[in-house]
């Protein structure tokens, strides 16, 4: 079966540090691979994703993740933190051609960013 | 354009009671699905609609019914309330149905069953 999980379900840093939120995810196909954002009292926004062309992904706000077949990882880095980074973030996968996008997700990674 | 959007914001219910959730998108959407939101289980798929008149089951879909009459709206219906549906819920609309595709959220709907 598909599964995703998020190493740590809190990771604080200090303002200026290196975020580093990590994502494993176990697949028999090639999985497509999503990073979301949740800010206090709002739904959830695209980070970036993974659709099988290039491996290293940049997304908004500085925020750029790996995809690694071997490690079956795709962990969201961004190397310097701003205070209005602390959010809870949410790796998913969705699994194979022609799938009707159902997203799995992993528990979240409340990220804490201290002055 | 206002993306997608959900009704109520809150909403408390007493055990047994039912109650629709709202959700619609102005983007003309193909595909629209709702997921709960429980602490430490990430997000978890309770329906989805691959267009009008077509709906199925996600991973939780006990005591969830849907329908879908129109692409841009895709109501939840609580039929009986149970204080284990206590949840964020939110709704969420993508382009295609690929698995590549980017899902869009709404603001979600906070319920709490007594």
């Amino acid at each position: 079966a598909q599964s995703v999980t998020q190493l740590g379900s809190h990771v604080s840093v200090s303002e200026g540090a290196l975020v580093l939120l990590r994502c494993n995810y176990s697949s028999s196909v090639p999985p497509y691979l999503f990073w979301y954002v949740q800010y206090p009292n709002q739904g959830l926004q695209l980070l970036l994703k993974y659709t099988s062309a290039a491996t290293l992904v940049k997304g908004i706000n500085g925020f750029e993740a790996e995809f690694k077949k071997s490690e079956t990882s795709f962990h969201l880095t961004k190397p310097s933190a701003h205070m209005r980074d602390a959010a809870e973030y949410f790796c998913a996968v969705s699994f194979g051609s022609g799938n009707t996008g159902k997203l799995i997700f992993g528990q979240g990674t409340t990220l804490q960013v201290k002055p | 354009n206002a993306g997608v959007t959900q009704t109520p914001k809150f909403q408390v219910l007493k055990t047994g009671q039912s109650m629709t959730l709202q959700c619609a998108q102005d983007m003309n959407h193909e595909y629209m699905s709702w997921y709960r939101q429980d602490p430490g289980m990430g997000l978890r798929l309770i329906h989805y609609s691959v267009g009008a008149g077509i709906t199925d089951q996600g991973e939780v879909p006990n005591g969830y019914n849907v329908s879908r009459s129109t692409t841009e709206d895709f109501p939840l219906r609580l039929l009986s309330a149970a204080p284990s549906q206590t949840s964020v819920y939110f709704c969420a609309s993508s382009f295609g149905t690929g698995a590549y595709n980017e899902q869009f959220f709404g603001p979600g709907t906070r319920l709490t069953v007594l």
